[in-house]
């Protein structure tokens, strides 16, 4: 089945600074990376999502990028902002309404 | 609130006993969705639904899980003869097949613990 590995485990960022988080994923049957954020005690909200046949897609201060060749994808957040302070989850799936495979999260801190 | 829906919210019970989740997904979707999430951890799959049909069960899950969803509308989990390593958040999420943006949406999850 597919396995999801992320680095890293944490990440403290001064703020305005950059943050990336690397994920690669096992089985090539996946065509859907969703990333998730969760705040302490609360549910896991996607804030964006890749599918296969795109390699890159942008939303505002967040970038998502795909190499379905060496299947690695990766987020970018930029201008990072004491509010990006969150547990990220990089995840896989067949198609969006598929179960998804999560990767074990990387707990983001940004400090101002 | 038209999002998904969990209850109860906190469950605290003893080893042994037998437990029952409910979750109410958003009207639209047709598929619905259960994972756990232990503290530190991202969320790992246990069952999912289309309509009233289980389409697949978590290898890892135990017997004494189980899920239905009789009607295709809301659906229960049950655990039986609960142990300590049952502690976690369980979640639920729901999502459409129909052509177009199919997200999953998580519920607030019900977190449960044995003692």
């Amino acid at each position: 089945g597919e396995n999801v590995e992320q680095h890293p485990s944490t990440l403290s960022v001064q703020e305005g600074d950059s943050a990336v988080i690397k994920c690669t994923y096992s089985d090539s049957a996946s065509n859907y990376f969703p990333w998730y954020k969760q705040e302490l005690g609360k549910r896991p909200q996607l804030i964006i999502d890749i599918r296969s046949n795109v390699g890159e897609k942008k939303d505002q201060r967040i970038a998502v990028t795909l190499n379905k060749t060496a299947k690695h994808f990766s987020l970018h957040i930029t201008e990072t902002q004491p509010e990006d302070s969150a547990v990220y989850f990089c995840a896989a799936s067949e198609t969006s309404y598929d179960k998804v495979i999560f990767g074990p999260g990387t707990s983001l801190s940004v400090i101002p | 609130d038209t999002g998904v829906s969990q209850d109860p919210r906190h469950k605290i019970t003893k080893r042994g006993q037998n437990v029952t989740f409910r979750c109410d997904p958003i009207s639209e979707h047709n598929r619905l969705y259960w994972y756990r999430q232990t503290l530190g951890q991202g969320p790992e799959f246990l069952t999912y639904f289309q309509n009233e049909a289980q389409l697949e069960k978590s290898r890892l899950l135990s017997d004494r899980f189980s899920a239905e969803r009789p009607k295709g509308s809301f659906s229960t989990l049950e655990i039986q003869r609960t142990e300590q390593g049952d502690s976690a958040m369980y979640l639920c999420a729901s999502s459409s097949t129909s052509p177009g943006y199919n997200e999953q949406f998580f519920g607030p999850g019900t977190r449960l613990t044995v003692l």
